[in-house]
C-alpha cells in the first residue's frame, strides 16, 4: 500500500512569509508525528497527534508553529512569519497507534527560508 | 534537547566487515528503536527492543540493550555497500514522544 506522503517536497520562501506543509499518513494509522531535522542532526520532535487531538506539542519551538489534523488523517504543519532559522527538512511519520511503536516516515519537505 | 547520543559520529569500514555503533541515553525508557536514513530524507525502521529485553536479532542486525548503563548497540554483520547510511537510535521516556540521537554516519567501502 501507499506509504506516508508529504507535500511539497521542496519549499522556498522569503523571510516573514507563511507556509503550510502537508502530511498524508498511512491509511488506518491513528498516530502522527512531526519532526524537524537540521543538517547533520537527528530528527527533533515537534508534535504528536493521536487521532484528531495533539497529544503532545511540547516540541513546537514557539507560537509561530502550529499543526492540525482535523479529521484524524491528513495533517498540516503551519509556520507563520518564517525566519531563516526555520530552514530544515520537516519529517512526518505515522504509526498504528499506542501499542505499535514502529514509525513510518515520509520523505520530508525541505524548507528553505531566504 | 536530544536524549540519545550515538557513538561514533562517523564510521568507515570495508565491505564484509562488521559495523558496531552505540547509543547512550539519559532517562528510563520503555523501548528503544533503531532507524536508518539514506540521503538525509525519510527514515526506515530497523528494530525495536523493549526495556525488558537484552538482545534482539533481525537478519544481519543485532541489537543489545543494557538498561543499567542506559546504552544500546547496533551490530551490522557482513556489511554491504548498500548499508551506507546514517543510523539513529530513538527512545521513548514513558510517553509517545520519541527522542532521536545525533546519529552515526556509516560508510561501507566496496
Amino acid at each position: 500500500g501507499a506509504g506516508v506522503s508529504q507535500t511539497p517536497s521542496n519549499k522556498v520562501t522569503e523571510k516573514g512569509k507563511y507556509v503550510e506543509l502537508r502530511c498524508d499518513p498511512i491509511s488506518g494509522h491513528t498516530a502522527l508525528y512531526w519532526y524537524r531535522q537540521s543538517l547533520g542532526q537527528g530528527p527533533e520532535f515537534l508534535i504528536y497527534f493521536q487521532g484528531t487531538g495533539a497529544a503532545d506539542d511540547s516540541g513546537l519551538p514557539n507560537d509561530r508553529f502550529f499543526a492540525v489534523r482535523p479529521e484524524g488523517s491528513v495533517s498540516t504543519l503551519k509556520i507563520q512569519r518564517t525566519e531563516r532559522g526555520d530552514s530544515a527538512v520537516y519529517l512526518c511519520a505515522s504509526s498504528l497507534g499506542r501499542v505499535i511503536k514502529e514509525q513510518f516516515f515520509g520523505p520530508g519537505t525541505r524548507l528553505t527560508v531566504l | 534537547s536530544q536524549q540519545g547520543e550515538e557513538d561514533p559520529q562517523a564510521l568507515s569500514i570495508q565491505e564484509g566487515e562488521n559495523a558496531t555503533m552505540n547509543c547512550s541515553y539519559k532517562t528510563s525508557i520503555n523501548n528503544l528503536q533503531w532507524y536508518r536514513q539514506n540521503s538525509g530524507r525519510g527514515l526506515v525502521h530497523l528494530i525495536l527492543i523493549r526495556s525488558n529485553e537484552r538482545e534482539k536479532h533481525s537478519g544481519r542486525l543485532r541489537v543489545t540493550l543494557d538498561t543499567s548503563k542506559k546504552s544500546s548497540s547496533l551490530l551490522i554483520t557482513a556489511s554491504r555497500a548498500a548499508d551506507t547510511a546514517s543510523y539513529f537510535c530513538a527512545t521513548d521516556a514513558g510517553t509517545y514522544k520519541y527522542i532521536f540521537g545525533t546519529g552515526t554516519r556509516l560508510k561501507v567501502l566496496a
